[in-house]
């Protein structure tokens, strides 16, 4: 899940900027993390994933960046657009039960 | 290739009644997984089914049950409802139990009044 020290429950951000979502995971043996967007009315989209073997990861548009030392996990989308604006979650997997677990969700206000 | 399909959209029962959600997986998926949502605790795991059986289990009453028939469907039954079982209810499917992608449909709006 993510801590209330990290996350931010909401963030605004001008078209065309780029953004920042934090997510603090809370199992250090987790071993696969996962970013999910969620728009008004439909269940969760898969955006992009990592496992921890890696640090960075590359997507259209969407960057995830996981720091284990820390446990910190980052989704960078670069020149935001309108249809960015939704909720998006950070879930991570791992021992002992391996069921994908979710963070609480930042809502992404993108501003025209 | 059609998506995950949950049957009904949305729902409004009493407290007392019982409900059962229906889900059809992406074709070729194996693995169905519920979750509940709510705006207070987020998306919390209710239950995962792979070949028929239970494989993992979240933190639910025993009023929250399910089973999944040979081709993949799925169903989730809430018996004896309370008001806080108002929440949207998420099925989410994936080709194998332990494939961490999973394919989400966009949810039964359960409201219990």
């Amino acid at each position: 899940g993510e801590s209330v020290g990290l996350h931010l429950p909401t963030l605004s951000v001008q078209e065309g900027d780029n953004s920042i979502i934090n997510c603090a995971y809370s199992n250090s043996a987790s071993d696969y993390f996962i970013w999910y967007k969620q728009e008004s009315g439909k269940g969760p989209q898969f955006i992009i994933d990592i496992r921890s073997n890696m640090d960075k990861r590359q997507g259209q548009r969407v960057t995830v960046l996981l720091n284990k030392t820390v446990k910190h996990l980052s989704l960078q989308i670069a020149a935001t657009q309108p249809g960015d604006s939704a909720v998006y979650f950070c879930a991570e997997k791992g021992p002992p039960d391996y069921k994908l677990s979710f963070g609480a969700g930042t809502t992404v206000t993108v501003r025209a | 290739k059609a998506g995950v399909t949950q049957t009904p959209r949305y729902l409004i029962k009493t407290r007392g009644q019982q409900v059962t959600l229906s889900c059809s997986p992406i074709s070729g998926h194996r693995s169905v997984s519920w979750y509940q949502q709510t705006p207070g605790q987020g998306l919390q795991f209710l239950f995962e089914y792979f070949s028929e059986t239970q494989r993992n289990k979240g933190n639910f009453p025993g009023r929250f049950s399910g089973r999944q028939f040979s081709n993949s469907r799925s169903e989730m039954n809430v018996s004896t409802l309370e008001l806080g079982d108002s929440a949207l209810y998420l099925c989410a499917s994936s080709l194998n139990s332990g494939v961490e992608k999973l394919f989400f449909g966009s949810g039964t709006q359960l409201s219990v009044l």
